[in-house]
């Protein structure tokens, strides 16, 4: 299995409070990826990274930001959680984008809850 | 933009054999992929395709139409554990891929 944690995996937390959730990874993969996943909606893509401090909107960045320090890690931030952004949280890293196989490997998912 | 469809539900009996159909809309296309979720965990790869045809990997199968955009997942002798969630993915070029709604299998005895 691809080495990719999140924490925290559980959160509850009250509208109005800043949220950081954290994707660490030990395979030294060049691309990172926040996705939330919500019931009728499947998988979209928050913002993803292509590169120590290089990052770029996905569908649905609006109230979300994201920090990439290090190859390692990926920062997701929720600057004044609402509860429109109740959701599970998936982290997911790849060696490519465009390339033959460039899949993602997820980490096990952050499940918010925002009160 | 890119756009995915894929049946909500199916259900299935053990043993079977059942089709889930993909279809999309892209500008540009470089690969679909077909994932694995089981309730409560992460995605998980099952295959890949960007050249038409078939492609087999034990029980599970994906071909590809580039010209009809569509794409389907085969699985043969279902059994209880595959039921899952099947997400269809698709990356329009240099982009990150892109997910369906995903399809929410039930196998039953």
């Amino acid at each position: 299995d691809a080495g990719i944690t999140q924490s925290p995996r559980h959160k509850v937390t009250e509208t109005g409070t800043p949220v950081t959730l954290r994707c660490h990874q030990t395979e030294n993969h060049r691309y990172m990826y926040w996705y939330r996943q919500d019931p009728g909606h499947g998988l979209r893509l928050i913002h993803y990274s292509y590169g120590v401090k290089d990052t770029d909107k996905g569908e649905v960045s609006d109230g979300y930001s994201v920090s990439r320090s290090k190859t390692e890690d990926f920062l997701l931030t929720l600057e004044s959680a609402t509860s429109s952004q109740t959701s599970v949280y998936f982290c997911a890293i790849s060696e490519s984008l465009g390339q033959a196989t460039g899949e993602l490997f997820f980490g096990e998912g952050s499940r918010l809850t925002v009160l | 933009g890119q756009n995915i469809d894929q049946p909500t539900e199916m259900t299935a009996t053990e043993g079977a054999i059942v089709q889930i159909n993909c279809t999309y809309q892209t500008s540009g296309f470089n690969g679909l992929f077909w994932y694995q979720q089981h309730a409560g965990e992460a995605p998980t790869f099952l295959s890949y395709n960007v050249l038409d045809g078939l492609e087999e990997k034990g029980r599970f199968s994906s071909f590809l139409s580039r010209s009809k955009g569509y794409s389907y997942l085969l699985l043969k002798e279902l059994q209880m554990k595959d039921s899952a969630s099947y997400l269809c993915a698709v990356r329009g070029g240099n982009t990150p891929l892109v997910f369906g709604k995903g399809t929410r299998l039930s196998v039953i005895a």
